[in-house]
């Protein structure tokens, strides 16, 4: 199985701050790589898929960029509703996997 | 597309977790999606179970994660839209929110783009 580690497991950040969580694979997913985003008590949502493809209806503060092994999510200015846990997940091969999510928190 | 979990929220342990999901606004037999199951133990990250793909002529191919693949069984009901998991010999560590989940490809190289709403399933005598 590939596995997905991101950093940080937790982040604490204001509103308009510009915020950058990382993705790292145990082996090369090219460009393979989703991301998510957790409220509580809710389903995840898609954000990027394919590295830096935006899913639709996402604000274009996110952002999605790497390749390889070595991935980034970027939120450029921080609103109130993007504290939640975010999730990336390869999309590789099979098993699919996640990491372990970094949660993101008002400071 | 829309999807809605159903089942039994408690399971003792050692028997059968069994779970439904309802697929509405699409057809089960879209050649299109991977109907799938994604869990989230307490606490935890996200641990796909696996899915089912209609590939043509009623015939379905199953993919399970090799960690649960001796316990897992995912089929499909056409005449009611669903599609069903199956977990055997379940134990607290099968504790969790399960989704039911769909998106494009057996991997999901476009992302896993429509969930239910995720139904929690307790083991526990």
């Amino acid at each position: 199985d590939i596995q997905m580690t991101q950093s940080p497991s937790s982040l604490s950040a204001s509103v308009r701050d510009r915020v950058t969580i990382t993705c790292r694979a145990s082996q090369s997913i090219a460009s393979y790589l989703n991301w998510y985003q957790q409220k509580p008590g809710k389903a995840p949502k898609l954000l990027m898929y394919g590295a830096s493809s935006m899913q639709s209806g996402v604000p274009p503060r996110f952002g999605g960029s790497g390749s390889g092994t070595d991935f980034t999510l970027t939120i450029s200015s921080l609103q109130p509703e993007d504290f939640a846990t975010y999730y990336c997940q390869q999309s590789y091969s099979t098993p699919i996997t996640f990491g372990q999510g970094t949660r993101l928190e008002i400071k | 597309l829309h999807l809605q979990e159903s089942g039994p929220g408690l399971v003792k342990p050692s028997e059968t977790l069994s779970l439904t999901c309802t697929v509405s606004g699409g057809s089960i037999s879209s050649t299109t999606y991977y109907w799938g199951w994604i869990r989230q133990p307490p606490g935890k990250g996200l641990e796909w179970v696996g899915n089912i793909y209609y590939s043509g002529s009623t015939y379905y191919t199953t993919y399970y994660n090799p960690s649960l693949k001796s316990r897992v069984t995912i089929s499909v009901d056409t005449s009611k839209n669903q599609f069903s998991l199956k977990l055997t010999s379940v134990t607290a560590a099968d504790t969790a929110v399960y989704y039911c989940a769909t998106g494009i490809g057996r991997d999901y190289p476009s992302g896993v783009d429509v969930w239910g709403q995720g139904t929690t399933v307790t083991v526990s005598s």
